[in-house]
């Protein structure tokens, strides 16, 4: 039960590059997210997807593209990657359900650097 | 705005009990979620609370005042595993989550 994963687990980039950043689950669920973690705040959203072909901006969506042709994968790109995109990314899902709490379940992030 | 406070930093003893508190701010309310989060790891999901009361889980539980805007996570008989941060969200009304910026959880022997 692989459950969801993301890769790469760590990146060191430069300014000015694209940087991918996948991930893949193997439930089926609806909903995936795409968050960014950084020291004194909280966890916070840079892009979802409610299903395939449908994604909706977050809070901090500014540098960072998404796209979703699959249900199980939800590739974060960074199309010129910046100092202030150094950053722990978590990518998480979601089942869809009214029977459900809504918990999410997460990836074990990518720590990006970006020098 | 919506806002989620949480205390940064707790340190309890070993076999002790602890209060984690949270106070909310947000546009709706669908429910409070606790995660625990430890050091370079992913969250891991606690306990969800949508009606008023006490949720009892194992040695966790967690306290939801809607009217208030506030909810805590107790902690029982603490080991030293419990060292990690513990992450307050609120679902708002748009069924979002908003985060708070988690409580490090220290436990000392």
């Amino acid at each position: 039960d692989a459950g969801i994963t993301q890769s790469p687990r760590y990146k060191i980039t430069e300014t000015g590059r694209q940087v991918t950043l996948m991930c893949h689950q193997t439930w089926s669920h609806s909903y995936m997210f795409w968050y960014r973690q950084d020291l004194g705040h909280g966890l916070r959203l840079i892009y979802y997807s409610a299903a395939a072909d449908i994604t909706d901006k977050g809070e901090v969506p500014d540098g960072y593209v998404v796209s979703r042709s699959k249900t199980e994968n939800f590739p974060l790109t960074l199309e010129s990657a910046t100092r202030s995109q150094t950053s722990v990314y978590f990518c998480a899902s979601r089942v869809d359900s009214f029977a459900n709490t809504g918990e999410l379940f997460f990836g074990e992030g990518s720590r990006l650097t970006v020098l | 705005g919506q806002n989620i406070d949480q205390p940064t930093e707790m340190t309890a003893t070993e076999g002790a009990i602890v209060q984690i508190n949270c106070t909310y701010q947000t546009s709706g309310f669908n429910g409070l979620f606790w995660y625990q989060q430890h050091a370079g790891e992913a969250p891991t999901f606690l306990s969800y609370n949508v009606l008023d009361g006490l949720e009892e889980k194992g040695r966790f539980s967690s306290f939801l005042s809607r009217s208030k805007g506030y909810s805590y996570l107790l902690l029982k008989e603490l080991q030293m595993k419990d060292s990690a941060s513990y992450l307050c969200a609120v679902m708002d009304s748009n069924y979002q989550l908003i985060w708070g910026a988690g409580t490090k959880l220290i436990i000392k022997p």
